[in-house]
């Protein structure tokens, strides 16, 4: 039981290239969520999923895209990548019925854009 | 603007003592609070939540919660080295949707 994965563990981008983060959970969790990381900002959440086939915005969703694939992944896609994107992106996962909104995240992603 | 307040600290307490961590949060609507550990480099772990007003108690952890004064705090006795981390606290702030405080970092002097 791995819990929450995310693949790369490190990534450096050139300003304005492309990628995707991928995540994956075998809790059989309904929620997944994204969250970027940055010094003294605490977490703040870029997208969520709710449920397998529906995605929203969080509070700071410009300049990313999500796709809920099936219940096991959710992927974040930085399109043009910018130098304000470096930071430390998690993935989480909930149950997300009813009170059970305990979040289990995965490793992170370093991301730096030069 | 929902919010999640926590002092950032470092909040610096001796081995063998009661680190005190408090956290206040503005939406009156909110009904599930947790807390969160986070080693440098490392991802969160969640290790207390709290639904109800009063007390929570998990081995040497304690979490409190004052719906009323809209504030909820972690008590950790016995404070150890390895407790020397960054305490989130979260804070639901609409369905499926955490909000989280800025963090407040803990150091426990051997």
């Amino acid at each position: 039981n791995a819990g929450v994965t995310q693949t790369p563990k490190f990534q450096v981008l050139k300003t304005g290239q492309s990628m995707t983060l991928q995540c994956a959970q075998d809790m059989n969790h309904n929620s997944m969520y994204w969250y970027r990381q940055d010094p003294g900002m605490g977490l703040r959440l870029i997208y969520y999923s709710a449920s397998e086939g529906t995605t929203d915005k969080g509070e700071v969703p410009n300049g990313y895209n999500v796709s809920r694939l099936n219940k096991r992944e959710f992927s974040l896609r930085l399109e043009s990548a910018a130098p304000s994107q470096t930071s430390v992106y998690f993935c989480a996962s909930s149950e997300g019925q009813g009170a059970s909104y305990e979040q289990y995240f995965g490793p992170g992603t370093r991301l730096t854009v030069t | 603007q929902k919010e999640v307040e926590q002092n950032s600290g470092p909040l610096s307490v001796p081995e063998g003592a009661i680190a005190s961590l408090n956290c206040t949060y503005s939406d009156r609507g909110s009904q599930s609070f947790f807390w969160y550990r986070q080693y440098s480099g490392k991802s969160p772990e969640l290790i207390m939540f709290i639904y109800s007003n009063g007390d929570k108690e998990d081995g040497r952890f304690t979490a409190q919660l004052n719906k009323a004064s809209q504030y909820v705090s972690l008590l950790i006795r016995d404070s150890q080295p390895s407790d020397s981390a960054t305490y989130l606290c979260a804070v639901t702030g609409g369905s499926y949707k955490l909000i989280f405080g800025s963090g407040t970092r803990l150091l426990v002097r051997p």
